[in-house]
């Protein structure tokens, strides 16, 4: 299985813009999709966005269209997620998740982000 | 878009019961392309089946998943202490992978 592992905690203004890391224990960007799930505090999981890193082409959720980018750097096995305009209920865990189109069955450990004036 | 409703929102059982959580789609889902996830506290989310009814790695045979179209199951046969958890289904077949709102399976 596939080992992502994050980059650590953040806290920001608002307005200002995050950007979350995730590297992968090996070459998985041939095979792989990344997505990136964010999960406020006490509340469930919503779907951001997922890069194929292959194609280079990213979709995202209508709810983050305009302030989200996801990349992904083949050479490095390792994918971002940027977050603009952060506002205080961007407050939450972020993570990455990696899959071969069945399911994400590989996930980071999370990185709590933290917006606050 | 894609609406997943699950239920219930809360399930109370004893370890040794069986469980059965479901996720109902506002529309029909290709491919059957609906996955199910548990998730601890303080953990990530696992994934324990895709394709509506097919185990991940490592998964035991107690959860299994079932359904179609837009009515999918997940059961847990018989309860042990470590599946009191949070369950999500999710749907990946199209361009946009939503999440259920979750069901939290609690210990009674």
């Amino acid at each position: 299985q596939v080992q992502l592992v994050q980059s650590g905690a953040e806290v920001k203004k608002p307005g200002s813009a995050v950007k979350v890391s995730c590297k992968a224990s090996g070459d998985i960007f041939t095979s792989h999709t990344i997505s990136w799930v964010r999960q406020a505090p006490g509340q469930g999981l919503e779907w951001m966005g997922r890069i194929i890193p292959t194609l280079n082409v990213a979709n995202y959720a209508p709810t983050f269209q305009g302030r989200v980018t996801i990349t992904a750097a083949k050479s490095t096995n390792t994918a971002y997620m940027e977050l603009s305009s952060l506002r205080s209920d961007d407050t939450a865990v972020y993570y990455c998740a990696g899959g071969v189109g069945f399911g994400d069955e590989s996930w980071g450990q999370g990185t709590l982000v933290t917006v606050s004036s | 878009e894609i609406v997943l409703t699950q239920s219930p929102g809360t399930l109370s059982l004893s370890p040794g019961e069986r469980a059965t959580l479901s996720c109902r789609a506002s529309q029909s889902l290709t491919s059957n392309y609906l996955a199910w996830y548990q998730q601890k506290v303080g953990q990530a989310p696992r994934l324990l089946i895709y394709g509506a009814s097919s185990r991940a790695t490592g998964i035991p045979d107690r959860f299994s998943g079932s359904g179609s179209g837009t009515d999918f199951t997940l059961t847990i046969s018989r309860l042990e202490p470590e599946d009191f958890a949070v369950y999500y289904c999710q749907q990946y077949g199209r361009s946009l992978y939503i999440f259920g709102q979750g069901t939290k399976l609690e210990m009674k």
